[in-house]
């Protein structure tokens, strides 16, 4: 069973354009939602996160719309760069104490010069 | 310091040998993980230790054995491991205690069993 579903699995945005990926969940037990970005060879770093008691958080060109009641989230990249080429994840944690993540099977964003 | 190191970052074992792979970090996290990556997949959760001690294990087999020797030290050791265990392994650290609290990823290990 799925928990964390991703899409598009992949995705091709001109310099400049904006990056949509989406993300829904199923289990109303996750509080805590983060999108991290992983480099080839790299792990993944944390790029922003939210949490369910806001619809929307803005860090620089990077933005997270949140909708509860859809159980959907999504990423939005502003001003897309070729240096943002990367996989990115969405993932879900539930208020256990601890940071466990289950991660949505991630988008491969491309975007050209 | 905000920095997972992992060592080493490439191993390269046959199914009959032992090795380790090693994760430290100094940002005082009190929780710390092991994820196993396959490739264009994303990570899956291995273990779980908080205050040194395992608290999840996500029914991973035997031959991947676990140990946190202290606060900044995690471990992972490998034994008769199998070719499609081949994969990025990646350490994790976090806060405890507070839900949502950023987890740090290491490089990761990239292993491959012949």
């Amino acid at each position: 069973q799925q928990q964390v579903k991703q899409s598009p699995q992949s995705l091709i945005v001109q310099k400049g354009g904006i990056s949509i990926i989406n993300c829904a969940y199923e289990n109303t037990a996750f509080d805590y939602f983060p999108w991290y970005q992983q480099f080839p060879g790299k792990g993944p770093a944390l790029l922003i996160a939210i949490r369910p008691d806001v619809s929307e958080k803005k860090e620089g060109r990077f933005t997270i719309s949140f909708n509860k009641s859809a159980k959907q989230f999504s990423l939005h990249i502003m001003d897309s760069q070729p240096g943002d080429s990367a996989t990115y994840f969405c993932a879900a944690s539930k208020n256990s104490g601890y940071s466990t993540l289950t991660f949505g099977k991630g988008t491969m964003l491309l975007v050209s010069p | 310091d905000t920095e997972v190191t992992q060592t080493p970052k490439h191993l390269v074992m046959g199914m009959t040998n032992k090795k380790s792979l090693k994760c430290e970090q100094h940002m005082g996290h009190r929780a710390m993980y092991w994820y196993k990556q396959k490739a264009k997949k994303p990570p899956e959760l291995m273990f779980v230790y908080s205050y040194e001690k395992l608290s999840i294990n996500e029914s991973v087999p035997s031959r991947f054995s676990p140990e946190c020797p202290n606060s900044s030290l995690l471990n992972l050791h490998l034994h008769a491991l199998q070719p499609e265990d081949s994969a990025l392994y990646l350490c994790a650290s976090s806060l405890l205690g507070t839900a949502g609290t950023e987890a740090f990823f290491g490089q990761g290990t990239r292993l491959t069993v012949v």
